[in-house]
C-alpha cells in the first residue's frame, strides 16, 4: 500500500493568514492527490483534484502543488469558515490511502 | 443533482454481518467511468478507503479487509451495498459512499454511523 504522511497534525493561525499542509507519499503518485475539507459532522468537501485542480465552487484562496512524492495544499488569506480538518487522499493506485488528517484552528 | 445515501442498521453486536446500502440519484453507475467506492472512519480519525464497483461490474477491495468484504450493485444502477463479515469493536465508525468520475471522488453521502457492541 502507499502510505501518506500528512504534516502537520495540527496548526493555529490568524484570520488574513496564509498556512500550507504537506503529504508526502511513500512512492510516486503522479500526481493522482487530492485534498479534502472536514467539518465537523459532515462528510469530507473536495477541494483539490490531481494535485493541482480546483474544484468548481471552490474560492481561490485555496491551491494545490506538488508532483512525484511530495504535495502540498496552500491557504491563502485564511477565513473564519476555514476552520476544518484537511485529508489528502492518493487515488493513484488501490487500496486508496488517506493521510491522517491536519485540524485548522483559527485564532 | 448528483445525491448519494448511507443506510445501516445503526448497531450490531460483535460477529454479527454488517450490511450498507447506498443508494444514488443524478447520476447512472453504467456510464463508462463511473465508479462508487465505500470508505469508513472512525470518530476522531482518518478515513480508510474500503471498497468499489465500477460501471462494469468490475470489484475492488482493501486487501487488509479483503476476506471480510462483499460489494455489489443493482441491475437498475442505482444502489451498491457492502457486506462486512464477523465485524468487532474496530468496525465501528461512520460509513461513507462516493461517487467518482473523471478520476475523482466528487460527491460524497452523508455517512451512516455504525456501532458494534455486545
Amino acid at each position: 500500500d502507499i502510505q501518506m504522511t500528512q504534516s502537520p497534525a495540527s496548526l493555529s493561525a490568524s484570520l488574513g493568514e496564509a498556512v500550507s499542509i504537506e503529504c508526502l507519499a511513500s512512492e510516486d503518485i503522479y500526481n493522482n492527490l487530492a485534498w479534502y475539507q472536514q467539518k465537523p459532522g459532515k462528510s469530507p468537501q473536495l477541494l483539490i483534484y490531481y494535485a493541482s485542480n480546483l474544484q468548481d465552487g471552490v474560492p481561490s484562496r485555496f491551491s494545490g502543488s506538488g508532483s512525484g512524492t511530495q504535495y502540498s495544499l496552500k491557504i491563502n488569506s485564511l477565513e473564519s469558515e476555514d476552520a476544518a480538518t484537511y485529508f489528502c487522499l492518493q487515488d493513484s493506485e488501490y487500496p486508496y490511502t488517506f493521510g491522517a488528517g491536519t485540524k485548522l484552528e483559527l485564532k | 443533482q448528483v445525491t448519494l445515501k448511507e443506510s445501516g442498521p445503526g448497531m450490531l453486536q460483535p460477529s454479527k454481518t454488517l450490511s450498507l446500502t447506498c443508494s444514488f440519484s443524478g447520476f447512472s453507475l453504467s456510464t463508462s467511468g463511473m465508479v462508487v467506492s465505500w470508505i469508513r472512519q472512525p470518530s476522531g480519525k482518518s478515513l480508510e478507503w474500503l471498497a468499489a464497483i465500477d460501471w462494469d461490474g468490475d470489484e475492488y477491495y482493501n486487501p487488509s479487509l479483503k476476506t471480510r468484504l462483499t460489494v455489489s450493485k443493482v441491475t437498475s444502477n442505482t444502489q451498491i451495498f457492502l457486506k462486512i463479515t464477523s465485524v468487532d469493536i474496530a468496525d465501528t465508525a461512520t460509513y461513507y459512499c462516493a461517487r467518482r468520475f473523471n478520476y475523482y471522488f466528487d460527491y460524497w453521502g452523508q455517512g451512516v454511523m455504525v456501532t458494534v457492541s455486545s
